[in-house]
């Protein structure tokens, strides 16, 4: 069974860095992911895709500050110079033939 | 400009039935592969359906049977109609563009299910 695991919650200072993991289950590293931001009462935003190679494609009018990246089964988000509006939950997606899936969710917050 | 904006939501008793309806502009519906994704109170996403350009449709087990995810090509929108409606699919519904990845979500829409 495919399963993306994200940590509950992740903490950063304004200014800063921040990289969020999500990792796929045993069997599944092969798969690219994608993610997605949540902000506040809103509806998700696509930030990009992550391929297993590391290489990542963004959504239309991301920031250079959001990156993505890869290595096994870990796939990153990192965010640089953290803004206050980044402050969002982020979310991990994955398919395959049939089927979505979504990782839980990392809810950061900027301090 | 890639648009989607779902519309349907409301309040629904246990048992009932609702149609959502997801309007797009900037592509073509069937051009393209399309789903609903929803998030309970609270809640992470999860994946409801998917209609491929080919046609195919996928759904969740925990709708499968009662939920049918279809489109019409003329008015360039994508539908949800959901029967057999419990407590728990009490959520926003999202719907979305898939390549590959999801790249464009609507809005949402909330659907209410209560007595």
């Amino acid at each position: 069974q495919l399963v993306l695991t994200q940590l509950p919650s992740a903490s950063a200072s304004l200014g800063a860095s921040v990289k969020l993991t999500c990792t796929l289950s045993s069997g599944h590293s092969n798969y690219a992911i994608a993610w997605h931001q949540q902000q506040p009462e809103k509806g998700p935003r696509y930030l990009m895709k992550v391929n297993t190679d590391g290489s990542h494609t963004k959504g239309d009018g991301i920031p250079d500050r959001f990156s993505g990246s890869s290595s096994g089964a870990e796939r990153y988000l990192t965010i640089s110079s953290l803004q206050s509006e980044d402050e969002a939950d982020y979310y991990c997606q994955t398919w395959g033939a049939g089927f979505q899936v979504f990782g839980g969710g990392t809810k950061l917050t900027v301090l | 400009e890639v648009q989607l904006a779902e519309s349907g939501g409301g309040l629904i008793q246990p048992g009932g039935s609702l149609r959502l309806s997801c309007a797009a502009s900037g592509f073509t519906v069937t051009s393209n592969h399309m789903a609903w994704v929803r998030q309970a109170p609270g809640k992470g996403l999860e994946w409801v359906s998917i209609i491929y350009s080919s046609g195919s449709t996928y759904y969740a087990d925990s709708v499968k049977g009662r939920f049918t995810i279809s489109r019409d090509d003329s008015k360039n929108t994508l539908y949800l109609q959901m029967s057999s409606l419990r407590a728990e699919d009490t959520a926003v519904y999202y719907c979305s563009r898939v390549v590959t990845a999801i790249d464009y979500w609507g809005q949402g829409t909330l659907v209410t299910v209560s007595s």
